[in-house]
Order: structure tokens, then C-alpha cells, then sequence
């Protein structure tokens, strides 16, 4: 069975910090997402990384896929309060089949 | 945007009844899927579905679990005879493609409470 350890499971910082979101397996995945899910919702994909070793932005996150494709993270620089929420990474094993295996979360916690 | 749209929103039923979940993924998408969430848990798979027949189940999907694409539109999710651990938010997904990163689109959910 895989599995994806997500640290820390809660981070409660000030705005404008920056924070580091873990996404560990032993486990090696042909691809990672990162997800963020609001109360009473469905995921929304924010990322996917596929080669060990990518590194992607959107704005002021950054997604980085490890070189052994065993796991990921996500840095977000000078946190604003509508970065608050759950933070779910899940790692695909191969084709458009296969389930994707999630992470417990992270909720973060952006205070003004 | 295109969404994936899933109703009920929420739906209450009593231990032993039959629920159907309904789910329209996005119009050209090849690849479905059901993953369901208990509350404080982590998203869990349950089944993929591509070219009208299952081609990945969890050992979560047992034989209270079947899916069904009626018609051109619709992707459902029948439960038996629900028990209470049944209860859950029930997510359906779509995929464009069959290649490559998984690229999936959630659709809002669905509650079940099971009494």
C-alpha cells in the first residue's frame, strides 16, 4: 500500500511569513499534485510535477517534485490570509486509471 | 469553465437502503472516477471507469458498490444496502487523457448520512 505522509498537518503563521508544506513517501510516483480544498468542497488542482527534480510556480507558490519522484513540497512566500485552507498532495502511479493516493492534508492558517 | 457536476448535495438515508450518487463529468473527458472522504480523513479511491467498464477498483469498492454510465452524460454511483460507515463525502472526477499526469477535475461532492 502506498503512502503519503503530509507535515505539518496544522500551521497557523502570520501574513507575509513564508512556510515550507512536506509530501513524503517511500514510494516512487509518476506524477505528484497538490491540491486545495475548501470546507464542504471537491479538490482543485493547483500543480502537477513530473519529472524528478521539476520545480514549478504559480504566483507565489512554489512546487518542487524530489529527484527520487518519492516526494514533493510546497513553499508559499510572504503567506496572505486567502492562502488559508487545506493543502492535499496525491501521487498518480501511472496512467489516466490508476486511483491517485492522497494526503492527510495540511491546514494552514494565514493570520492577518 | 467546464465543471463536473454531481447532485444530490446532500442526501439522508436509513442503514439497508439503496442510494445512487449522480455525476456528469466534463463533456469530452475519457477517464471517471468515485474517491470518497469520511469527515477528518484523507480523500480515499474508490473506482476508475474508462471505455464504459471499471478499469481500477480500490478493496474499499466491494460488491455494495457499482457504477454506471447510462447515457452519454451520466456517471453514477449505486450503494446496496448503505451502513452507517458508508457515510461520507462522495467526490466524482474526470480526466481528459490516459496518458501522462493524472489531470483530474472534482466535482463538489456529495454528503451521504447514513442513519
Amino acid at each position: 500500500t502506498q503512502l503519503l505522509e503530509q507535515s505539518p498537518q496544522f500551521l497557523s503563521i502570520q501574513e507575509g511569513e513564508n512556510l515550507t508544506v512536506y509530501c513524503n513517501s517511500s514510494s516512487v510516483f509518476s506524477s505528484l499534485q497538490w491540491y486545495r480544498q475548501e470546507p464542504g468542497e471537491g479538490p482543485v488542482l493547483l500543480v502537477t510535477v513530473v519529472t524528478g527534480g521539476e520545480v514549478k510556480k504559480l504566483k507565489r507558490l512554489t512546487f518542487q517534485f524530489g529527484d527520487a519522484r518519492k516526494d514533493s513540497s510546497l513553499h508559499i512566500t510572504a503567506a496572505q490570509p486567502g492562502d488559508t485552507g487545506l493543502y492535499l498532495c496525491a501521487g498518480a502511479r501511472g496512467g489516466g486509471a490508476d486511483g491517485l493516493t492522497f494526503g492527510k492534508g495540511t491546514h494552514l492558517i494565514i493570520q492577518p | 469553465e467546464p465543471e463536473v457536476t454531481q447532485t444530490p448535495s446532500h442526501q439522508v438515508t436509513q442503514m439497508g437502503q439503496e442510494v445512487i450518487l449522480r455525476c456528469v463529468p466534463i463533456s469530452n473527458h475519457l477517464y471517471f472516477y468515485w474517491y470518497r472522504q469520511i469527515l477528518g480523513q484523507k480523500v480515499e479511491f474508490l473506482v476508475s471507469f474508462y471505455n464504459n467498464e471499471i478499469s481500477e477498483k480500490s478493496e474499499i469498492f466491494d460488491d455494495q458498490f457499482s457504477v454506471e454510465r447510462p447515457d452519454g452524460s451520466n456517471f453514477t454511483l449505486k450503494i446496496r444496502s448503505t451502513k452507517l460507515e458508508d457515510s461520507a463525502m462522495y467526490f466524482c472526477a474526470s480526466n481528459l487523457l490516459g496518458y501522462g499526469a493524472n489531470v483530474l477535475t472534482f466535482g463538489a461532492g456529495s454528503r451521504l448520512t447514513v442513519l
